[in-house]
């Protein structure tokens, strides 16, 4: 099993949608989360780290589920301007080195 | 905000040179990371230092090596290139390992070698 997966995508959504990505990770001690956007041909960005508790940033709100073992990323009213690939980013348990997945694809339409 | 910099945005090298990637960051940070990214493949790490002239190797070091003569300075050198490494070279840093900071990406260095 991947360290970190994540369903590759496309997400085809229309304006205004909400649409939501997860990412499993197989490191139960896995302590600290982020997820990354990135543009196309551009670096990956901070998008927000995830708490425990969860946590929301507008429109975007980050989910944590220790016991399956998964985050999440809910984006709410879809904007153009959301598309992107989005990136999940976990450190291991044990490591401080991060673990990026594959990245999730997200094509808003108008 | 941090800055990192890679200084070339576009490279051309000829299989078998000696080839210089260089990234430049502003804030001080202690650690600094070597990815590639190739598509379907993600990030994957080729080496980082968490400190001067401290290296570790990543998941792919193969056909690289890495220099940190200086804290802000973080070089990948590929000793001599090949046409499997053309690829999005990208070079980041954070404030401290497992770190809840993020990480400060570079734009970016798309090497292609001919």
């Amino acid at each position: 099993r991947k360290e970190v997966e994540q369903d590759p995508g496309p997400f085809n959504v229309p304006e205004g949608a909400t649409v939501a990505f997860n990412c499993t990770y197989s490191n139960s001690a896995s302590q600290s989360f982020f997820w990354y956007r990135q543009d196309c041909r551009k670096e990956p960005k901070l998008l927000m780290s995830v708490y425990s508790s969860g946590n929301e940033d507008g429109r975007f709100t980050a989910q944590l589920n220790r016991a399956s073992q998964y985050i999440s990323l809910l984006i709410r009213d879809s904007k153009l301007s959301d598309s992107a690939t989005y990136l999940c980013v976990v450190i291991p348990g044990g490591s401080y080195i991060p673990t990026f997945g594959r990245g999730t694809s997200l094509i808003v339409h108008p | 905000d941090v800055k990192v910099t890679q200084s070339s945005r576009y490279l051309v090298k000829r299989t078998g040179e000696k080839v210089f990637l260089e990234c430049v960051q502003d804030m001080d940070h202690e650690n600094m990371f070597w990815y590639r990214q190739d598509p379907g493949l993600g990030l994957r790490l080729i080496y980082f230092s968490y400190d001067v002239k401290m290296k570790e190797k990543g998941d792919i070091p193969e056909g690289y090596s890495v220099s940190r003569e200086k804290k802000e300075r973080f070089s990948l050198i590929l000793e001599s290139a090949s046409t499997n490494q053309t690829s999005m070279y990208l070079c980041a840093s954070s404030l401290d390992l497992g770190t809840t900071y993020g990480y400060t990406f570079g734009s970016g260095t798309r090497l292609t070698v001919v």
